[in-house]
């Protein structure tokens, strides 16, 4: 069965520090891994997505994430914190062998990360 | 021009009623999906659709009832609400069948508080 581990259920750092929020996969086949944000009383919205091609994928907002297999992680970064980061980050799985209706994505705990001025 | 719509966005009522939360998607998906949030922010798939099609029924108590009336819409209905379902609700909807690695869109959710 597919898991994420997101380390740190809370990270803070002050405005114009890197982010790093650190993602842990377990998948017996090459996973798809997603990173979501969620604002304060918001839905979910989609970062970025790693799907196979290139290992390290840029997203919206600055952030990027780089898939390494031999470290089963997917850390996300962002060089340069803005107060407007603040938010909750959740790592994602999908098993690539279901596709559509049938791909469940699998999600972590959650990081909150806060941003200090 | 909201993609994915939910109503009500808070709901707050006793134990033991019955409950309907309403979702519409206005992006042409086939797919749409119910999750549950709980107090943690432990976000856990209950449902899928594909063209008014249950494709995913988790290990839901059988008082929740996905309805899909046609494939924008996606509504979940609940009977006799127990205090552990107290949670955040979120519909989402993605394009549709063999493509595995799209994006799933979510609505802003539904905040369902049980008395």
């Amino acid at each position: 069965a597919q898991s994420v581990t997101q380390l740190g259920s809370h990270v803070s750092v002050s405005e114009g520090a890197l982010v790093l929020l650190r993602c842990n996969y377990s998948s017996s086949v090459p996973p798809y891994l997603f990173w979501y944000v969620q604002y304060p009383n918001q839905g979910l919205q989609l970062l970025l997505k790693y799907t196979s091609a290139a290992t390290l994928v840029k997203g919206i907002n600055g952030f990027e994430a780089e898939f390494k297999k031999s470290e089963t992680s997917f850390h996300l970064t962002k060089p340069s914190a803005h107060m407007s980061d603040a938010a909750e980050y959740f790592c994602a799985v999908s098993d690539p062998r279901y596709g559509g209706a049938t791909n469940k994505l699998i999600f972590g705990t959650g990081t909150l990360l806060a941003v200090q001025p | 021009d909201t993609a994915v719509s939910q109503t009500p966005k808070y709901l707050v009522t006793q134990m033991g009623n019955d409950k309907s939360i309403k979702c519409e998607q206005n992006l042409g998906h086939d797919t749409m999906y119910w999750y549950k949030q709980d107090s943690k922010k432990f976000l856990k798939i209950m449902f899928s659709y594909n063209n008014k099609e249950l494709i995913i029924n988790e290990t839901v108590p059988n008082r929740f009832s996905p309805k899909s009336p046609d494939k924008a819409h996606l509504n979940l209905h609940i009977n006799s609400l127990e205090l552990g379902d107290s949670a955040v609700y979120f519909c989402a909807s993605s394009q549709g069948l063999g493509a595995f690695k799209e994006t799933q869109y979510f609505g802003p959710g539904t905040r369902l508080l049980v008395l």
